[in-house]
């Protein structure tokens, strides 16, 4: 199994609403990262779980909480969100080191 | 300035020509990515070098480390081949985050 996989694949959710992104991997990979990607910019790193630890937090609101539950599981809960969050959320994940990362399909999310 | 460039930001082509996008970066990296990504897709990896050459199919990377410059070039160019290109760059000092270029969007037109 060579892919990451994310649900749901589209979410919407009010501001008062608490959701969860979930992504999945099976390729034994160390490191798990989530992105948030607005209309036509690059991926902005969010969140890196190294072994199952957070080891990059890019000064990301509390209102996105990560939780890495095992070593092919990461959930990016969600509460309180603002219409500005409103943007794809890619999981990816890698073997670590000087090696290529993998990318989910990414989730959709629009908050009203 | 941002540290990784990309030109151009747009380019049109029919299909068949030979194109080539243009990536440079003013830090040190360990690897340099060259990353896919469809009209409301997820992205996938091409190509990471940090030296020399790769070729997959009809895409080629170059990278030239002394003047911290990569090269993507894609023959016999096909709509299929219509997406956004991102160039990325891997920390020296930390391999777990890319520095990203803003894309180049290419469209190929039949």
């Amino acid at each position: 199994d060579t892919e990451v996989t994310q649900t749901p694949k589209h979410l919407v959710m009010g501001m008062t609403n608490k959701k969860s992104l979930k992504c999945e991997q099976h390729m034994g990979h160390r490191a798990m990262y989530w992105y948030k990607q607005k209309a036509k910019k690059p991926p902005e790193l969010m969140f890196v779980y190294s072994y199952e630890k957070l080891s990059i937090n890019e000064s990301v609101p509390s209102r996105f909480s990560p939780e890495c539950p095992n070593s092919s599981l990461l959930n990016l809960h969600l509460h309180a969100l603002q219409p500005e969050d409103s943007a794809l959320y890619l999981c990816a994940s890698s073997p670590g080191g000087h090696n290529e990362q993998f990318f989910g399909p990414g989730t959709r999310l629009t908050v009203l | 300035k941002n540290e990784v460039e990309q030109s151009p930001q747009n380019l049109t082509a029919q299909e068949g020509e030979f194109i080539t996008i243009n990536c440079s970066y003013s830090v040190g990296i360990s690897a340099l990515h060259w990353l896919q990504q469809h009209p409301g897709g997820g992205i996938v990896s091409l190509f990471m070098l940090s030296s020399g050459k790769k070729k997959h199919g009809r895409l080629i990377a170059t990278i030239n480390i002394q003047e911290k410059h990569s090269s993507l070039h894609i023959t016999a160019s096909h709509p299929r081949d219509s997406a956004v290109y991102i160039c990325a760059a891997s920390s020296p000092h930390n391999t777990d985050k890319l520095i990203f270029g803003t894309g180049t969007r290419l469209q190929v037109f039949p």
